[in-house]
């Protein structure tokens, strides 16, 4: 089974901190994304990456940043917390091209919480 | 960007009453198409997916959904629902070879006992 681990499940974190989210994935997988949920709007795409070092930006990327240094990990940054940046993040990962195999395998989600 | 629009923010229903959940998209190009369902506190789960072929597709947990290529809709059905079906439904597209998953804003399937 594909598995996709998120480091924690929730996090408090003061406004102004650096704040790092972890993603890995088991299955050798070439993309992997960053989505935010909030309520009423459902998923909405922070970053994307297609290979190691490589990554594009999604629909809402202000303030976030995203690094790849290792084919199965995916992390996101949010290099100044801001109180509006609280919500639930979840990290996804899928095979890369035409396959009939395609579908996002989803992480468990973290809710990060900046007080 | 692709567009998927879920009508229903809500939907409440009856223990084994039948259930349908509204999926709309915009895409000039052919999509995948994906029904995931996110139960509280968890992450999201596949429910089924159309890529090619019959446009009617089974799922898990007793799910189906049709494709509508003439109406851009991928409308999920179940035709007796369960208290443990109590989740939040989301439809997703992917275009061929594009390798990017946009949601809708999701469906909250109230089942009453």
């Amino acid at each position: 089974d594909v598995k996709v681990t998120q480091s924690s499940r929730y996090l408090v974190k003061r406004t102004g901190e650096k704040v790092f989210l972890e993603c890995v994935q088991d299955m050798d997988h070439e993309n992997m994304f960053w989505y935010r949920q909030d309520p009423g709007l459902g998923l909405r795409l922070i970053y994307f990456s297609y290979d190691v070092k490589m990554k594009e930006k999604g629909d809402i990327p202000e303030g976030y940043s995203v690094s790849r240094e290792k084919k199965e990990r995916f992390s996101l940054i949010l290099e100044s917390a801001s109180t509006n940046q609280t919500s639930m993040y979840l990290c996804a990962s899928s095979l890369s091209g035409i396959s009939k195999n395609t579908e996002a395998f989803f992480g468990q989600g973290t809710r990060l919480t900046v007080v | 960007a692709q567009s998927v629009t879920q009508l229903d923010s809500q939907v409440p229903v009856f223990e084994e009453a039948p259930v349908e959940l509204r999926c709309n998209y915009s895409s000039s190009v052919s999509v995948y198409l994906f029904w995931y369902v996110q139960y509280p506190n968890q992450g999201l789960q596949l429910l089924l997916k159309y890529l090619s072929g019959s446009t009617l597709v089974k799922g898990i947990n007793g799910f189906e959904a049709e494709f509508n290529k003439s109406q851009t809709s991928f409308h999920l059905r179940k035709p007796s629902v369960h208290i443990s079906d109590t989740a939040e439904y989301f439809c997703a597209v992917e275009r061929y070879n594009f390798n990017k998953f946009y949601f809708g804003s999701g469906t909250k399937l109230n089942v009453k006992p």
